[in-house]
């Protein structure tokens, strides 16, 4: 199984600051097929989670341009470039390259 | 706009049954992959099955496999998670996801149905 491990547990951010979530994986997420299964969810208080980037990098329809997706093989980030009051909640990495897997999840709050 | 409305969710004994029913409009249903994805308490996401499209393969995650079967209706546009001898430890809210393609990418989420297992 791919163990899936995030850092840090809780992000406390002051508004209009960065911020930057580490997902580390236990083995190469690069498929056979080229691609790289690497998902970001954004799980705000009471909600179910959403889906913000895709294949490391891409954006999903209506996610603002502050979020970004980067990394290959097994070491991963999402940037918030710009943390806005919306942005809190929690953050979760997901491997779809093998049976699926998600991270233990980032609590990003302001402070 | 792909829809899931999960329901069916509440309160059974440990060695009980129960069945979440996932509604799904927006596309086509007979060609869709779609999850089960659940949540304890205060804790992160674990995948439970899937389902691929109509006639393909259906894949369970090691806790749930031999009590939990994934099953769909083709005409009603709704895929179930039926449960069976079921523990504690499977209090959580359940949420069915849509893959858009063949590899695990979870692309719209339900909004999730509530199953608590206590005596």
């Amino acid at each position: 199984d791919v163990v899936m491990t995030q850092s840090p547990l809780s992000l406390p951010v002051t508004l209009g600051q960065p911020a930057s979530i580490s997902c580390r994986s236990s083995q190469s997420l690069v498929h056979s097929n080229g691609n790289t299964y690497l998902n970001w969810f954004q799980q705000r208080p009471g909600q179910s989670p959403r889906r913000l980037i895709y294949k490391v990098s891409n954006r999903d329809s209506g996610v603002p341009d502050r979020f970004s997706g980067s990394g290959s093989g097994t070491d991963f980030t999402l940037k918030i470039s710009r943390v806005e009051a919306e942005d809190v909640g929690v953050y979760y990495c997901m491997q779809g390259t093998a049976w699926p897997s998600f991270g233990g999840g980032t609590k990003v709050e302001i402070k | 706009e792909v829809q899931l409305v999960e329901s069916g969710g509440g309160l059974v004994k440990p060695g009980g049954s129960l069945r979440l029913s996932c509604a799904v409009s927006g596309l086509v249903f007979s060609d869709a992959w779609m999850n089960w994805v659940r949540q304890a308490p205060g804790k992160g996401l674990e995948w439970v099955g899937r389902m691929q499209h109509s006639g393909g393969s259906i894949d369970y995650a090691a806790p749930v496999k031999g009590r939990f079967s994934i099953l769909r209706d083709d005409s009603r546009n709704t895929m179930y998670l039926q449960m069976d001898s079921l523990k504690i430890e499977d209090t959580a809210v359940y949420y069915c996801t849509w893959d858009s393609d063949y590899y695990y990418t979870m692309d719209v989420w339900g909004q999730g149905a509530t199953v608590t297992v206590s005596s």
